[in-house]
């Protein structure tokens, strides 16, 4: 099926660090959502981006809706022990019309060292 | 209430066998969505549904799976004579009708088939 690409798949970080993950596609998106998933649930909605170009912080978190409509890149600073899960990226292709489905990046795994 | 509630948290089934999964979305959320997560956090999108009425069922596997949402009860995905390659997390959520707004998921249901 579909899919984004996310990177880095994985990566590991000392507490303090800033971390940036993104993801990419050859087709054009109107919203892109970034989520956090802890082992055992659900993905949970971090930022959610609806316009080209926008930028978007909630706490330490930043997100950006890329120009082109195509990527998408998400910004962890001064990281800490809680920030361990799966990220992941989705979006909602421009021609999907009505069509809520999302489409998925693989995740990226953090992991922090205390 | 507001969480997506999911049922049962674990199930096993011999191959072979039936297995139904339970989703009671957000009140007032009109979108409903399954999603299974494999393997390599891959999530693959299996049917949608707005209110009582399917929206899109192009991921779902129509010879084995089913769903429904009814009025007054939970939204119920069904597997009839699983598989092995059926073992994965499903996950349930749902979106409110208005606006391009992200998902809220449930905690997902883990099905083990043996």
């Amino acid at each position: 099926g579909q899919q984004l690409n996310q990177s880095p798949q994985s990566m590991f970080i000392q507490e303090g660090e800033d971390v940036s993950m993104n993801c990419t596609s050859s087709s054009i998106f109107n919203t892109w959502l970034w989520y956090k998933q802890e082992p055992g649930e659900g993905p949970v909605l971090l930022i959610a981006l609806y316009k080209a170009g926008e930028l978007t912080s909630n706490g330490r978190l930043t997100a950006q809706f890329g120009i082109t409509r195509k990527d998408s890149f998400l910004n962890i600073s001064a990281s800490i022990p809680s920030d361990v899960g799966i990220y992941f990226c989705a979006g909602q292709l421009s021609n999907a019309g009505n069509n809520r489905k999302l489409i998925w990046g693989l995740g990226t795994s953090l992991g922090v060292n205390p | 209430g507001e969480e997506v509630a999911q049922t049962p948290k674990h199930l096993v089934r011999g191959e072979g066998q039936k297995a139904k999964l339970y989703c009671a979305p957000i009140k007032g959320h009109s979108y409903v969505f399954w999603y299974q997560q494999v393997l390599k956090n891959e999530f693959k999108f299996l049917i949608s549904f707005q209110n009582e009425n399917v929206f899109d069922e192009t991921g779902m596997p129509k010879e084995r799976f089913s769903a429904k949402c009814l009025p007054n009860s939970p939204c119920s995905l069904e597997i009839q004579a699983t598989k092995l390659e059926d073992s994965a997390v499903y996950f349930c959520a749902s979106s409110q009708f208005a606006g391009p707004y992200g998902y809220t998921f449930g905690s997902g249901t883990r099905l083990t088939v043996v």
